[in-house]
């Protein structure tokens, strides 16, 4: 199975600081159809999780562009540009390359 | 309006079965992959099961392979879940979602299994 790592685990930020959360996955995420299916949900408090970013640095629709994703191989980041109250919740990345699809452990975001 | 709506969650003792449902609407359900997730309480969220659009393939998560069963009934824009053999572990809310780009874009909000005697 693929492990997805996550760090850190909580993240603590200033409103209107950036955020940087990374994610490394135990083996390359590229498929055979050349593309890397890296994925980034956010999670708010009592919510169901919304998916932010696809194919590493594809933002969904209605996600604000203060979100944005890199990364390749096995080393992705998302990245907040300016942190805002409502971006308060728990981050995961997600690989869909590899049969069983996985999930980091999850990173805790929240206002100092 | 993309909507997914779970249903059939509930107390079950260990060893028993419960079927969830996901009532689909807003798209074209039977041009999509879907999928089920979980999330045990206070805990991430886990990958269960994925169905291709019309059923000829099904993956299943190491740890309810040979006790959950995915399908779907196109006809009934539909997804469920079936689960046997129900352990404590089994214990989450359980998330359906539409699957787009090997993941999913669409969630529902979520129907709790408890299973405990």
């Amino acid at each position: 199975d693929v492990v997805m790592t996550q760090s850190p685990l909580s993240l603590p930020v200033t409103l209107g600081q950036p955020a940087s959360i990374s994610c490394r996955s135990s083996q390359s995420l590229v498929h055979s159809d050349g593309n890397t299916y890296l994925n980034w949900f956010q999670q708010r408090p009592g919510q169901s999780p919304r998916r932010l970013i696809y194919k590493v640095s594809n933002r969904d629709s209605g996600v604000p562009d203060r979100f944005s994703g890199s990364g390749s191989g096995t080393d992705f980041t998302l990245k907040i540009s300016r942190v805002e109250a409502e971006d308060v919740g728990v981050y995961y990345c997600m690989q869909g390359t590899h049969w069983l699809w996985t999930f980091g452990q999850g990173t805790q975001v929240e206002i100092k | 309006e993309v909507q997914l709506v779970e249903s059939g969650g509930g107390l079950v003792q260990p060893g028993g079965s419960l079927r969830l449902s996901c009532a689909a609407s807003g798209f074209t359900f039977s041009s999509y992959w879907m999928s089920w997730v979980r999330q045990a309480p206070g805990k991430g969220l886990e990958w269960v099961a994925t169905i291709k659009e019309d059923g000829s393939e099904r993956y299943y998560v190491d740890s309810v392979k040979g006790r959950f069963t995915i399908s779907r009934d196109n006809a009934k824009n539909s997804l469920y879940l079936q689960m046997n053999t129900l352990r404590a572990e089994d214990t989450a809310v359980y998330y359906c979602g539409r699957v787009v780009s090997h993941t999913n874009d669409y969630w529902g909000q979520g129907t709790l299994v408890t299973v405990s005697s």
